[in-house]
Order: C-alpha cells, then sequence, then structure tokens
C-alpha cells in the first residue's frame, strides 16, 4: 500500500524560504511509471498545481511559480522535496505532496494528508 | 481566479441525482482529458474520474464523467449523505503547459 506523508515546519516568515518533504512509503521514488507532485490548497479555495519531478530528477514548474520553485528527490530515504523561495502571506496554505502519472496529466491517485504552513511574523 | 470554472454550490436530496459543470477553454478541455476529484471535509482530494469517464478502483459507478468540446461533467446518481463535499475537475492546460484545476463545487445533500 502506497503512502505519503508530508513534513516540515508549520511557520515561516515572510522572504524566508518554505521547506517541505514528502516521506513515500510501500512504493519506489525511482519508478518510471510516475512523476512526484506538490500541489497546494489556500483555506477555502481551490487547488494550485506547484510543480513535479520524476525519477530521474526532470522537473516541471507551474509557470507562475518557476522562479521559486526547486524540487529535489533524495533517492536514499525515499523522499522528495519542495523548496518555495521569498515567500509572502499569499503563500499560506495546505501543502499535499502526491503520486501522478508519467504522462503528466492531472491523475493524482495516492495523496499524503496535507500539512498547513502559515507565512506570518 | 481558477483556470477551469465551477458553479460554487450545488445541492440534491438524498436519493436524487444532481450534475456538477466543468467549463474551460480549447487549451484545456478541448484537447486534453479531465479529471474529477473528491474533497471530503479536512482530508486530501481523492480522484474519483480520470481520463474524462474512467473510474478509478473502488469508486461507485453512481459517479460518471463526460465531456463536450469545452465542457465537462461529473454526475452523481442515488445521492448519499456521505456524497457532500468539494468536487474539482482538472485538466492539462497546453498553453501554461500544467495541469489546472477548476474552484471547487460544494454538493449539500439535504
Amino acid at each position: 500500500q502506497v503512502q505519503l506523508q508530508e513534513s516540515g515546519p508549520g511557520l515561516v516568515q515572510p522572504s524566508q524560504t518554505l521547506s517541505l518533504m514528502c516521506t513515500v512509503s510501500g512504493a519506489s521514488i525511482t519508478s518510471d511509471n510516475y512523476h512526484w507532485t506538490w500541489i497546494r490548497q489556500p483555506a477555502g479555495k481551490g487547488l494550485e498545481w506547484i510543480g513535479r519531478i520524476s525519477s530521474s530528477g526532470s522537473t516541471s514548474y507551474n509557470l507562475s511559480l518557476k522562479s521559486r520553485v526547486i524540487m529535489t528527490l533524495d533517492t536514499s530515504k525515499n523522499q522528495f522535496s519542495l523548496r518555495l523561495t521569498s515567500v509572502t502571506a499569499t503563500d499560506t496554505a495546505v501543502y499535499y505532496c502526491a503520486r501522478g502519472d508519467y504522462g503528466g496529466n492531472p491523475f493524482f491517485d495516492i495523496w499524503g494528508p496535507g500539512t498547513l504552513v502559515t507565512v506570518f511574523s | 481566479q481558477s483556470v477551469l470554472t465551477q458553479p460554487p454550490s450545488a445541492s440534491g436530496t438524498p436519493g436524487q441525482g444532481v450534475t456538477i459543470s466543468c467549463s474551460g477553454s480549447g487549451s484545456s478541455i478541448r484537447s486534453n482529458y479531465v479529471y474529477w476529484y473528491q474533497q471530503l471535509p479536512g482530508t486530501a482530494p481523492r480522484l474519483l474520474i480520470y481520463r474524462n469517464n474512467q473510474r478509478p478502483s473502488g469508486v461507485p459507478g453512481r459517479f460518471s464523467g463526460s465531456k463536450s468540446g469545452t465542457e465537462a461533467s461529473l454526475a452523481i446518481s442515488g445521492l448519499r449523505s456521505d456524497d457532500e463535499a468539494v468536487y474539482f475537475c482538472a485538466s492539462w492546460d497546453d498553453r501554461l503547459s500544467g495541469p489546472v484545476f477548476g474552484g471547487g463545487t460544494n454538493l449539500t445533500v439535504l
């Protein structure tokens, strides 16, 4: 049974960097069949795709966030990470990691429970 | 402002059917598959429909999806109280080169 779990600080100060990790169990992040994805949801609002990373480490980011996002793989720990720089209050949201299909379509079949990140001083 | 447009709310009574719409454009829904997600309160979204009308294993046949042109729909028959949730549509957008979502429809079962 594949499971994903987000972890990281729940509070980040403005202009600082948000860093989250997603730990994958029950599957290898080096599998060629999937992308590993980050999606966020501000309170009471819709979903926003942040970006994805493939098993080989190639990335694709939301154009509106591209200048501030970095995603990486840690194959030794079966984890992938999200770094979002220069955060503001508008980055406050629940952040989800999810497994997506290799085609890049919004086929996200496994999700983590989500973690709330609040940007405030 | 979401790229795909959904009505903010919908409602029905137990046993009835309800349809939720999702409007896109030529660069999104017309050219690509549509996906639907169900988000129960306080939980992560769950994949409900993929490739316009396919159900993952475990999703009841009461849920069905369709697409025509730049519009897509999610139909739920035989409404149950535990269908109360927010439903999101999603698609790939060729112009934005990434997945896009609707703003979500909050379904109330009266």
